[in-house]
């Protein structure tokens, strides 16, 4: 069927870096884009960036721009997140969702890595 | 940057009764991008409907969304014990690309 399966939660140190995983199965990977969606405990969901998995294009929310690079690897089925500089407000859940039906939303989402910034 | 805005931030009430839940823009959106999620705790969102009004596949007819411009109204017809979520709106901009998010409407059992 149908998924997007995400690595496992991280616990970083302010300054450090983490990369995301997102590997996507059921669906011809190169023919849609994949966003990265994060949700800090208890508040809303902001979304952060997308990927094309065909050419590997790319748009960052402006407020991650320089921090976040997003990448795929179309030999796995995979998506990647990086996150760099880590902040203790960086401390989320990090969602990967697709838009399979291509009306810009998104009708496939991972299940969520918990990544926690702490000293 | 579109803003979102839900209201009201907590709806309280009962099963069988009907819910309205608003979303308004800052600025005019296209309804082709206007979409619905429903979180439930320790879960990803689910999208409801798309398009404004178009439901997802395998979402309930009580679940209907309306709406144009800068207003926007995903509506519950008849509660049902597993609706109880918080639900967001969700919009695509093309200029930059850029998706927005409401900031999301907690329905509670009253």
């Amino acid at each position: 069927q149908v998924q997007l399966v995400q690595s496992g939660a991280e616990v970083k140190k302010p300054g450090a870096s983490v990369k995301v995983s997102c590997k996507a199965s059921g669906y011809t990977f190169t023919s849609y884009g994949i966003s990265w969606v994060r949700q800090a405990p208890g508040q809303g969901l902001e979304w952060m960036g997308w990927i094309s998995a065909y050419n590997g294009n790319t748009n960052y929310a402006q407020k991650l721009q320089g921090r976040v690079t997003m990448t795929t690897d179309t030999s796995t089925s995979t998506a990647y997140m990086e996150l760099r500089s880590l902040r203790s407000d960086d401390t989320a859940v990090y969602y990967c969702a697709s838009d399979l039906t291509v009306t810009k939303a998104f009708d496939i989402w991972g299940q969520g890595t918990m990544v926690t910034v702490s000293s | 940057e579109i803003v979102l805005t839900q209201s009201p931030g907590t709806l309280s009430l009962s099963p069988g009764e009907r819910a309205t839940l608003s979303c308004r823009a800052s600025q005019s959106v296209s309804s082709s991008y206007l979409a619905w999620y429903q979180q439930k705790p320790g879960q990803a969102p689910r999208l409801l409907i798309y398009g404004a009004s178009s439901r997802a596949t395998g979402i309930p007819d009580r679940f209907s969304g309306s709406g144009s411009g800068t207003d926007f109204t995903l509506t519950i017809s008849r509660l049902e014990p597993e609706d109880f979520a918080v639900y967001y709106c969700q919009q695509y901009g093309s200029s930059p690309p850029a998706y927005t998010f409401g900031q999301g409407t907690k329905l509670e059992i009253k």
